[in-house]
């Protein structure tokens, strides 16, 4: 165990709908990542927040996905109008910055399943 | 553009031999690399990092990696294999900008048999 915890573990929704998975990470960690990993693939970096600040997106991120982090904490990333392609495990990471704290720290991810 | 190549789809190894899972980079300026092990519907564990120093490092679970700066590799070793290391293994290497995000090779599966 990472000391990050995402949730729910397993979300399946239906094609069309709306979900929204949590990361709350280390409490000391200002960075926090998202990233999607699709089957036989390695994760794909989404988005990037320092602190409350989203700070990087990919192109990844269409316009239905949405993350935020407020108050720099814990962070919900949303997807709307769910499709069969955005089926993955999504991944949160999590990093505190300075000088040799390079290390990213992941959770159990969320996989999700749109049928 | 930073990429991490992992060329082997899967590796097999009987329990006690020595096992490499095979990892080379493309970076501008200094690599940061990184060794993480995935096990079935689980998140990514940290194994070790190169950041700078010696080439040879050396992490969780008996694990170590060697850093070679001329080959553009970082492989992943350990003496002595355990069928419990058996997992899904991802090379990655840290981005130069701002956020520090991780680039990841497709992964290696590591099979240890009896």
């Amino acid at each position: 165990d990472t000391g990050v915890s995402q949730d729910p573990r397993h979300k399946i929704t239906k094609r069309g709908q709306n979900v929204t998975f949590r990361c709350d990470p280390i409490s000391e960690h200002n960075r926090l990542y998202w990233y999607r990993q699709t089957l036989g693939q390695g994760p794909e970096f989404l988005t990037y927040f320092q602190n409350e600040a989203q700070l990087e997106k990919s192109r990844l991120l269409s316009d239905r996905f949405s993350a935020e982090r407020p108050k720099g904490s814990f962070s919900t990333l949303e997807i709307q109008r769910t499709e069969q392609g955005d089926s993955a495990m999504y991944l949160c990471a999590t990093q505190t910055s300075g000088l040799f704290t390079d290390t990213q720290y992941f959770g159990p991810g969320t996989r999700l399943t749109v049928l | 553009a930073q990429s991490v190549a992992q060329p082997e789809d899967q590796v097999n190894v009987a329990e006690g031999n020595p096992l490499t899972v095979k990892c080379t980079y493309s970076v501008s300026g200094n690599p940061y690399l990184f060794w993480y092990v995935q096990y079935p519907n689980r998140g990514l564990q940290f194994l070790l990092k190169y950041i700078t120093g010696d080439n040879l490092v050396k992490g969780s679970y008996g694990f170590e990696a060697e850093f070679n700066k001329s080959q553009t590799s970082f492989h992943l070793k350990k003496p002595s294999a355990l069928v419990s290391d058996s997992a899904l293994y991802f090379c990655a290497v840290r981005d130069t900008g701002t956020a520090s995000k991780l680039t990841f090779g497709t992964g290696t599966r590591l099979q240890v048999t009896l």
